[in-house]
């Protein structure tokens, strides 16, 4: 696609139940990357992908979040047993070869709402 | 770990000069960059230091110095339009991007 697309754009769920984010990045973008940005807060860092591996998983907040991603393309960001403060936007940019461009796309986000 | 710190906000008049301070602490640093993000919309880039000195884009310019561990990003003659939160990020050796918590630069006319 002509830019990284992120699905749905905006979600509402109840506390408690489980929640998929999904990342179409820019075909053939090696590098892909999640964050989470709370209202008028930074881009707080949750996990990378090189390929279909995740070599830093260290800003996952808890257990209840996990990622994966699949053919060198599609990514899901799933989130367990939702928590109020579990809302945020939730950003994914990948980046082509970051080695030679270091140039990262990013979506539009989810809007994810816990009530 | 990464840390980076950036000034929360800066106010200036449209026409003027802003100049947006980054001090980082990473291992395996291996450039820094710049994105902007206008509310409600997704982070752009700007632009992007791996080697010292001064990279000028248009009204923008970006500075490093590695051995000083800081960075800076210039905007010139100063738009309205230029009104957004602006942040710096560091990319590790094995290309994990960290941010800053961003700097909202407020235009007035």
């Amino acid at each position: 696609g002509a830019g990284v697309s992120q699905s749905p754009s905006n979600k509402v769920t109840e506390k408690g139940k489980d929640v998929e984010l999904r990342c179409d990045p820019i075909s053939g973008h090696t590098a892909l990357y999640w964050y989470r940005q709370r209202l008028g807060q930074g881009l707080e860092f949750l996990i990378y992908f090189q390929g279909n591996s995740a070599p830093d998983k260290s800003g996952l907040p808890s257990d209840r979040f996990s990622a994966e991603r699949t053919g060198e393309s599609v990514s899901t960001l799933t989130i367990q047993r939702t928590q109020q403060e579990d809302s945020a936007v939730y950003l994914c940019a990948s980046s082509f070869k970051p080695q030679l461009n270091t140039e990262a796309f990013f979506g539009q986000g989810t809007r994810l709402t816990v009530v | 770990g990464q840390s980076l710190e950036q000034p929360s906000e800066v106010t200036a008049v449209e026409g003027a000069i802003v100049q947006i301070n980054c001090t980082y602490q990473t291992s395996g640093f291996y450039g820094l960059s710049w994105y902007q993000q206008h509310d409600g919309g997704a982070p752009t880039f700007l632009s992007y230091n791996a080697l010292d000195g001064l990279e000028e884009t248009g009204r923008f310019s970006s500075f490093l110095s590695r051995s000083d561990s800081y960075g800076y990003l210039l905007l010139q003659e100063l738009q309205m339009k230029d009104s957004a939160s602006y942040f710096c990020a560091v990319q590790r050796w094995d290309y994990k991007l960290s941010f800053g918590a961003g700097t909202t630069v407020t235009v007035r006319a």
